[in-house]
């Protein structure tokens, strides 16, 4: 099973749309979970941290499950802007600080 | 706004070549990354850097692979004889501090080409 799993898409939506994005991860012992995005080419920036409260920034809501090992990411009123790739990572605490990243969910929003 | 510069932002090298990636970690930070992208695949986590010493690698991270920090500024990511299948985009990235909620900002990565 992979560490970090994610539709990778692509999800084509029309602005104004609301999208979801889920992403399950294998280890129990991580930690921390963030989305990133990630523009073509470009490198990875962090979107928001996930709380097990669920924790809202603007248009964008994240979600943890921990019992079901379950991340979400809920983007409302998408901009053309939005258009990119959302990492989920999460952070397993071993020393080293590793981030383990799924391989992205490509949005594309649409006019 | 500090960010992590890196150099050089593209890199053709040949074959059996060593390269050397070099990166500018945000000033007050203690903590520093390497992470390589294959072209159409996931970011991996190849090093983790703190104190002068490897706090974690990956097992993409064997012998042909080496870290640095030469100065106060510098960190650098050193492959001796690059491979074909080296071909990526390297990501270096920094933390103020090691905690796993901490933020990692990453750099605009160095694209390796090994012709």
């Amino acid at each position: 099973r992979k560490e970090v799993e994610q539709d990778p898409g692509p999800f084509n939506v029309p602005e104004g749309a609301t999208v979801a994005f889920n992403c399950t991860y294998s280890n129990s012992a991580s930690q921390s979970f963030f989305w990133y995005r990630q523009d073509c080419r470009k490198e990875p920036k962090l979107l928001m941290s996930v709380y097990s409260s669920g924790n809202e920034d603007g248009r964008f809501t994240a979600q943890l499950n921990r019992a079901s090992q379950y991340i979400s990411l809920l983007i409302r009123d998408s901009k053309l802007s939005d258009s990119a790739t959302y990492l989920c990572v999460v952070n397993i605490p071993r020393g080293g600080n590793k981030l383990t990243f799924g391989t992205g969910t490509q949005l594309k929003v649409e006019l | 706004e500090p960010e992590v510069t890196q150099t050089p932002s593209h890199q053709v090298t040949q074959m059996g070549q060593e390269v050397i990636l070099r990166c500018v970690p945000i000033s007050n930070h203690l903590y520093f990354y390497w992470y390589r992208q294959i072209l159409g695949q996931k970011v991996e986590f190849l090093v983790s850097f703190y104190n002068n010493e490897i706090s974690e690698k990956s097992e993409i991270f064997d012998d042909q692979f080496s870290v640095e920090r030469p100065d106060g500024s510098n960190f650098t990511l050193k492959i001796r004889s690059t491979k074909l299948e080296d071909s990526a985009m390297y990501f270096c990235a920094s933390s103020e501090e090691g905690q796993a909620y901490n933020e990692q900002f990453f750099g605009p990565g160095t694209r390796l080409t090994v012709l």
